[in-house]
């Protein structure tokens, strides 16, 4: 089966530092790889995925991910945060079966 | 687009009563997906669709849970009767496939049991 491990629940960094989330993820096959962002009182919305192919991979608003298959691992980078990226992120993988959600990571960005 | 419509926003209701929460996918989309979210689980799956057709409900969590999808750009999600621990947020998804491809999700209705 599928699952998903954020293992930082809450994360703050101060505005134009950079930024790394963690996501592991356990799969039998080639996983599709997932990032959504959540503002408060909004739905999900994607950052960016990955299928196949290049393994870094680049999404909306200056986000990108790096699936590593050694590590089990596809961690969410930006090299410089705003603080209208303050937001929870949540990390998923999909296959044949259901898409299913790591439990968030709360991005808090001070100024 | 219009995006996933969800509706309503907000719905607060007493014990007892009967909630129905409203979906419309984003047209072309062929997989539904209703999800709550609360504070203590995070973000459970409770049902998807396939062209309208339950696939899997082992995520609803009673009897008192049902989904129709009666049509390609309509479905709703009903509790009755409902209870105050159902309160959650609950959001509405579609995509081309299910594990393949990127899940819209709905802005999502807050729901409040009292």
């Amino acid at each position: 089966a599928q699952s998903v491990t954020q293992p930082d629940i809450h994360i703050t960094v101060s505005e134009g530092a950079s930024l790394e989330l963690r996501c592991n993820y356990s799969y039998g096959a080639t996983p599709y790889l997932f990032w959504y962002v959540q503002s408060p009182g909004q739905g999900l919305q994607l950052l960016l995925k990955y299928f196949s192919g290049d393994t870094l991979v680049q999404g909306i608003k200056g986000f990108e991910a790096e699936f590593k298959r050694s590590q089990s691992s596809f961690n969410l980078r930006k090299p410089s945060v705003h603080w209208s990226d303050a937001a929870e992120y949540f990390c998923a993988v999909g296959g044949e079966n259901k898409l299913v959600f790591g439990a968030g990571t709360i991005l808090r960005v001070k100024s | 687009d219009a995006g996933v419509i969800q509706s309503p926003r907000h719905e607060v209701t007493e014990m007892g009563q009967e909630v129905t929460l409203r979906c419309k996918p984003i047209s072309g989309h062929d997989y539904l997906f209703w999800y709550r979210q609360t504070m203590m689980r995070g973000l459970e799956l409770l049902i998807y669709f396939n062209n309208n057709v339950p696939i899997d409900d082992s995520g609803m969590p009673e009897d008192r849970f049902s989904a129709k999808m009666p049509n390609a750009s309509f479905s709703t999600l009903k509790i009755q009767p409902s209870e105050p621990r159902d309160s959650a947020v609950y959001f509405c998804a579609s995509s081309l496939n299910q594990g393949k491809h990127e899940q819209y999700f709905g802005p999502g209705t807050r729901l409040t049991v009292t």
